[in-house]
């Protein structure tokens, strides 16, 4: 069954930083785009960012562009997000999300999420 | 951050239609899909539907999606209680070049 197993979050001071990690099993990772959902505390959705198949392209949201950079290794079956000068309202459960098709690059149709990983920005 | 716009409530009761609308812009779901999902408390988010109107495999036919110029609608019919949850839609947006989720609409089955 396809896993999505997101590691890394925790409690980080404003202007720190954190590298989540999401690795995945059960599919052929390199065939799939991948993107990060966050959610803040009793708060919506909010798209962060998305990497292409290949790793070549990405996109972020403008809350986050020039601070988070995504990534990801086929060869390990992992997408990462490295979040630097982190601020109190990036504070929020991150989750990892797989397109459910293999053909596009640009995906918002997302059939596996991983559990979410919490990532706490205080002083 | 930017959010498609969406009534932050909806209720119904067993059995009734609602409908949940979602607004935006010629720059996202004026020139792009709409996806809808369903977050039940404590879970991760749920797709119900993708390209506007289609149901992934699995989904009942209660749920159903459309979209109009720069405006969707999620429908779900039948109302039963475990569609209590929130809501959420999505678009591309070209102009930010990323994806725009809607503030979400908490669904009371009463």
């Amino acid at each position: 069954e396809v896993q999505l197993l997101e590691s890394g979050g925790g409690l980080v001071q404003p202007g720190g930083s954190l590298r989540l990690s999401c690795a995945a099993s059960a599919f052929t990772f390199s065939t799939y785009a991948m993107s990060w959902v966050r959610q803040a505390p009793g708060k919506g959705l909010e798209w962060v960012s998305g990497i292409s198949r290949s790793g070549d392209t990405t996109f972020y949201a403008d809350s986050v562009e020039g601070r988070f950079t995504i990534s990801r290794d086929n060869s390990k079956n992992t997408v990462f997000l490295q979040m630097n000068s982190l601020r109190a309202e990036d504070t929020a459960t991150y989750y990892c999300a797989k397109c459910e098709v293999g053909t596009v690059d640009i995906c918002l149709r997302f059939d596996y999420w991983g559990q979410g990983t919490l990532a706490t920005v205080s002083s | 951050h930017s959010v498609l716009a969406q009534p932050p409530s909806a209720s119904g009761t067993p059995g009734q239609r609602i409908t949940i609308s979602c607004s935006g812009s010629t720059s996202n779901i004026g020139s792009n899909y709409v996806y809808w999902y369903q977050q039940l408390p404590g879970m991760a988010p749920k797709i119900l539907i993708y390209q506007n109107n289609q149901r992934p495999s699995g989904v009942p036919d209660r749920f159903s999606g459309s979209k109009s110029g720069t405006s969707a609608s999620l429908a779900i019919s039948g109302l039963r209680s475990e569609d209590e949850a929130d809501y959420y839609c999505v678009a591309w947006d070209d102009t930010l070049n990323g994806g725009i989720f809607g503030g979400g609409t908490k669904l009371t089955v009463l």
